[in-house]
């Protein structure tokens, strides 16, 4: 059993509807959560970091950590084309801990 | 500045070449990163140093040799390389002793092709 475990999809919606990304973990030593954006060719990008249950908001974006569930999830509110990439979740167990431990990636298409 | 900058962008190496990947940061991070990432798949951690010192290798096939020559730069040397080697490579950074609790930042990487 892998320790993050991401649904690659691909995930298609129109421009405008609500994405919904989530990953679920077995390990409960894991304290800080992140999501991370991938375009084509490129880096991971940082779009959020959160280290308790509950919600946090940034523009468009918001994630939510579950901890009891071992479930993180990212929402992206009115979609754009230019959101059209590969999500990745990531955690880590503590703060002085360097390995990161990534989902598989999921990718999301927007149409316009 | 708060960027990583990796260079070069695109590389094409014959299996008995040798060549250097180079990473530069200028945040004051003081732990930084090489990733390798295949298409379609998570990076996958190669080495960590921290303080300009070695202190995580992912069990890395010696062909891979990491150096970090100062706080702003790291570079991994290449030499007789397979072809399942070619991939992206990610080079990364992260605020000092605070490891990875705030994220990494990320260079967009250098695909490197093995012939």
């Amino acid at each position: 059993q892998k320790e993050v475990e991401q649904d690659p999809g691909p995930l298609s919606v129109p421009e405008g509807a609500i994405v919904s990304l989530n990953c679920t973990y077995s390990n409960s030593a894991f304290q800080y959560f992140m999501w991370y954006r991938q375009y084509s060719r490129k880096g991971p990008e940082l779009l959020m970091y959160t280290y308790s249950s509950g919600n946090k908001e940034d523009g468009r974006f918001t994630a939510q950590v579950d901890k009891s569930s071992k479930y993180i999830s990212l929402f992206i509110r009115d979609s754009q084309p230019s959101d059209s990439a590969t999500y990745l979740c990531a955690m880590s167990r503590r703060g002085n801990d360097y390995k990161l431990s990534f989902g598989a990636g999921t990718t999301v298409t927007v149409r316009a | 500045d708060t960027e990583v900058t990796q260079t070069p962008k695109h590389l094409v190496m014959g299996m008995t070449n040798k060549k250097s990947l180079k990473c530069e940061q200028h945040m004051g991070h003081r732990a930084m990163y090489w990733y390798k990432q295949k298409a379609k798949k998570p990076p996958e951690l190669m080495f960590v140093y921290s303080y300009e010192k070695l202190s995580i290798n992912e069990s890395v096939p010696s062909r891979f040799s990491p150096e970090c020559p100062n706080s702003s730069l790291l570079n991994l040397h290449l030499h007789a390389l397979q072809p399942e080697d070619s991939a992206l490579y990610l080079c990364a950074s992260s605020p000092p002793g605070q490891g990875t609790p705030y994220g990494y930042t990320f260079g967009s990487g250098t695909r490197l092709t093995v012939v």
